[in-house]
Parts: structure tokens; C-alpha cells; sequence
């Protein structure tokens, strides 16, 4: 088991040009969350899938960010157009089954975006 | 008032010391979850409870539901268990939402 994946490490942008974050759930993972953790603000919710579906998307702070599951193997954060704001760092986790928060979390290394 | 409120912030301690962790929240909860950050900055879930307690190697997790609060102990401290240890709840109505504590940063002196 290769564990939730991310990609990349780290990514260092422009303030304007588009980020794009990518994740691998553990296979046979059923739900997907997209974290950001700022010195500021800690760790927060940005949205959530359950297979493949947006649950809870309240976390996304504006229409810049957009994430998207096209299927049970991978999914994608996009930042368009990027600001020094965005700068924190990403993490994407997944668990095993649906349910009311019973389901242990796995989480990515994260990526640490700085936005100059 | 932040739902989820961890004590104490910071705590250094000397290795081979007695380790309390204490959370406390304010919404009724689904699951609560202890959460383990090392300096690269990868997190680890430890435990996950709704009631009672856990116990893996030296690390107990304990939680009152009653109470709304929750203690994570460390037995036998060890540098290597130097991390910010964070909480977090699932509140009761159903869905996967995690609430975040601020997080203790422990230092275990060798």
C-alpha cells in the first residue's frame, strides 16, 4: 500500500499563473478531502468527495479554487489564477468508507505552494 | 470561541516524562480524532474514538462524552515523539466534516 499520494512536493508560482494540486487516494478508499494548513488559520477543510461526489464543498474560500474527481483513483485542486493568499501548504487524505466521521484518515505528504 | 480548543499550546518536557494532551469541544460529535505532525510536516492519524479509551505502544487516547473532552497520555516519553499532536471532531449530523484544534507542540528533551 503506497499510501495517499500527492503531487507535486512542493510548487513555487507567480501571482496570476494557475496551480494545479494532484492526489491518489489509497485504493479502495471511498471518500477524498482537500485540506490547506496555514500558520494562520491551521488546518481547514476545503472540500470533500465521496465516491467521486462533492459532499461539502463550503470550505473553498473563492471561485478561484475548483477541484474535481473524474474518478476513484485520482483527483485535482486547481488555483486560477493564484495570489500571495494561496501560499500555505495542501494536503489530500482519503478513508475507507462513508459514514458519520467513523472512518480512520490517511493523509498525502501535502504540497507546499508558495505564491511569490 | 473555536469549537475544538486544545491545551496546553506548546510543552516541553524532559524524556522518559508522564504526557497530557487535553482537548475540549463544544458540538456534539460523531468521532474524535488525535492527529500527529512530525517537523516534515506529515501527518499521522493515531487514534479515532467516540467513547472510552485507546491504547497503542505508549500512546492512550481517553475521551468523556459527557464531559466533551478528551486527554491523549504519552508513557515514557521520547525525543522522537517531539510533533504537533492536534484534535479534531466530527460533529453529529453527518457528515465527514473535521473541526481542527490549534494543535500542542511537544518537545521531549533528551
Amino acid at each position: 500500500d503506497a499510501g495517499v499520494i500527492q503531487s507535486p512536493r512542493h510548487e513555487v508560482t507567480e501571482m496570476g499563473q494557475e496551480v494545479t494540486l494532484r492526489c491518489k487516494p489509497i485504493s479502495g478508499h471511498n471518500s477524498l478531502f482537500w485540506y490547506r494548513q496555514t500558520m494562520m488559520r491551521g488546518l481547514e477543510l476545503l472540500i470533500y468527495f465521496n465516491n467521486n461526489v462533492p459532499i461539502d464543498d463550503s470550505g473553498m474560500p473563492e471561485d478561484r479554487f475548483s477541484a474535481k474527481m473524474p474518478n476513484a483513483s485520482f483527483s485535482t485542486l486547481k488555483i486560477q489564477p493564484s495570489e500571495p493568499r494561496d501560499s500555505a501548504v495542501y494536503f489530500c487524505a482519503s478513508s475507507p468508507k462513508w459514514g458519520r466521521g467513523n472512518s480512520p484518515l490517511h493523509f498525502g505528504n501535502g504540497t507546499r505552494l508558495t505564491v511569490t | 470561541k473555536n469549537e475544538v480548543e486544545q491545551s496546553p499550546q506548546n510543552l516541553t518536557a524532559q524524556e522518559g516524562e508522564f504526557i497530557t494532551i487535553n482537548c475540549s469541544y463544544s458540538v456534539g460529535i460523531s468521532a474524535l480524532h488525535w492527529l500527529q505532525q512530525h517537523p516534515g510536516g506529515g501527518i499521522v492519524s493515531l487514534f479515532m474514538l467516540s467513547s472510552g479509551k485507546k491504547k497503542h505502544g505508549r500512546l492512550i487516547a481517553t475521551i468523556n462524552i459527557q464531559e466533551k473532552h478528551s486527554s491523549l497520555h504519552i508513557t515514557a516519553s521520547h525525543p522522537r515523539d517531539s510533533a504537533v499532536y492536534i484534535c479534531a471532531v466530527t460533529a453529529n449530523f453527518g457528515n465527514e466534516k473535521l473541526t481542527f484544534g490549534t494543535g500542542t507542540r511537544l518537545t521531549i528533551i533528551p
